[in-house]
């Protein structure tokens, strides 16, 4: 079946960058775009930006502009997210989610807890 | 671009109904039909439960209906189960290849 298994935890000091990936299987990866998206602790979902995995096309969120890459590898059905000058706030699960052309996400990934703190 | 707006929180009765709304603006919610909405358990990863404003994915029991009038959004569960109690969040298409989300509103059956 379709799933996504994402990287394990992470722990970064302020201004840090991390880098969180998602392992796809199940379906053909270049014929989905992917979403990223986060959660802090108690708090909303938020949408951080898609890459569009059968051309590398990009779109962020005004929020992240700047501060986030999100990238593929094909050859390893693997997205990433990289989140640099990482806060405290930026504490939160990422999670990946596969897009469906009526924009919602239909799969989403086991999402990654990133923890940021000195 | 900022967040949709829902209740904190809902709640019913076993068998009830409930209705959590999703506000937005006529560059969201209000310009596309393009709303969908999400189940959340605590500790798991969001499932979608409506999309396109009313449609069901395969599986998702007929209880949960969507709606739109205008810039809002309603979620309707009927015929409430314990294990319906979960928070859900809303989400829209809001232009530019752009998506933004609710603040989600937690649902307590009683």
């Amino acid at each position: 079946q379709v799933q996504f298994v994402q990287s394990g935890a992470e722990v970064k000091k302020p201004g840090a960058s991390v880098k969180v990936s998602c392992k796809a299987s199940g379906y053909t990866f270049t014929d989905y775009t992917i979403h990223w998206v986060r959660q802090a602790p108690g708090q909303r979902l938020e949408w951080m930006g898609w890459i569009n995995v059968g051309n590398g096309n990009t779109k962020y969120s005004q929020n992240f502009q700047g501060r986030v890459t999100i990238t593929r590898d094909t050859s390893a059905s693997t997205a990433y997210m990289e989140l640099s000058s990482l806060r405290s706030e930026d504490t939160a699960v990422y999670y990946c989610a596969r897009h469906r052309g009526s924009e919602y996400m239909d799969v989403w990934g086991t999402g990654t807890t990133v923890t940021v703190s000195s | 671009q900022s967040a949709l707006t829902q209740p904190p929180s809902a709640s019913g009765s076993p068998g009830q109904s409930v209705t959590i709304s999703c506000t937005g603006t006529s560059s969201d919610v209000g310009g596309y039909n393009y709303v969908s909405w999400y189940q959340q358990h605590p500790g798991k990863a969001p499932k979608v439960m409506i999309y396109e404003v009313s449609k069901r994915p395969s599986g998702v029991p007929d209880r949960f209906s969507g709606s739109k009038s205008g810039n809002t959004a309603s979620l309707t569960v009927s015929g409430l189960q314990a294990e319906d109690e979960a928070d859900y969040h809303c989400s829209s298409y809001a232009g530019s290849n752009n998506l933004v989300f609710g603040g989600g509103t937690k649902l307590t059956v009683l």
